[in-house]
């Protein structure tokens, strides 16, 4: 099946800062990706969806001057926290779209990046 | 917006034991996705479901879609200690769209020796 990567695996940042997270497709082009956190015991929120070459599509409630996306090539779309604080911290976890399946649409996820703002 | 109760929310099954978990959608489902995840982990793809009465099977597990396509059940037969995890269904957009899941409630399972 198709693979999907995220790095770093788990990040602490302090309050204030910025954190990158890396989502790859490593073996297919994705040209849209997903991006969703998850609270403990929660289940799975759908933050944006990223599309190669354009502005990210945001879910209502959701500040995309904090949470910037950014979809630079067909294989990669990173997801910066900005300003990060600790109502941030979080599980983040992105999918691709598989380009295969005809109608049907296939995702992968990652294996998700723990945030932890201190 | 289109909501996914799944039940139960938990469930506690001895190894060897059959179960089932359920997803109720409150609108027609266009596709309906099976994932399991390991806490702290990624969410690893079971089964998609698409038509109206189609069922699925891999392994020891079988998901089913209703006729009326807003419910959909999840079977595991002669449960293993690996089947435990969070059981999440996702439902897609229409047919033809870019289809950004959204998902259930998710279901926790343990199974004890």
């Amino acid at each position: 099946g198709a693979v999907v990567s995220q790095h770093p695996s788990w990040v602490i940042c302090k309050s204030g800062t910025s954190v990158k997270i890396e989502c790859r497709s490593l073996d297919f082009q994705a040209t849209t990706m997903f991006w969703y956190r998850q609270f403990p015991k929660q289940s799975l929120m759908l933050m944006a969806t990223s599309n190669e070459g354009s502005k990210a599509t945001y879910e209502q409630g959701v500040e995309k001057d904090k949470f910037l996306i950014n979809h630079a090539s067909l294989t990669l779309s990173t997801l910066t926290v900005t300003s990060a604080h600790p109502e941030d911290s979080s599980f983040y976890i992105c999918s691709a779209r598989v380009p295969w399946g005809g109608s049907s649409y296939e995702q992968y996820f990652g294996p998700g990046t723990r945030l932890t703002v201190t | 917006s289109q909501e996914l109760e799944q039940s139960p929310q938990s469930l506690i099954v001895q190894e060897g034991k059959n179960l089932t978990i359920n997803c109720t959608s409150s609108k027609t489902l266009y596709g309906l996705y099976w994932y399991k995840q390991k806490y702290g982990e990624g969410l690893i793809f079971l089964m998609m479901l698409q038509k109206g009465g189609e069922e699925k099977s891999h392994e020891k597990i079988t998901a089913k879609l209703d006729e009326k396509k807003q419910q959909s059940s999840l079977h595991i037969t002669a449960s293993q200690p690996s089947h435990a995890g969070i059981y999440l269904c996702g439902a897609g957009g229409g047919t033809g769209t870019a289809s950004k899941l959204t998902f259930g409630t998710g279901t926790r399972l343990q199974v004890t020796l």
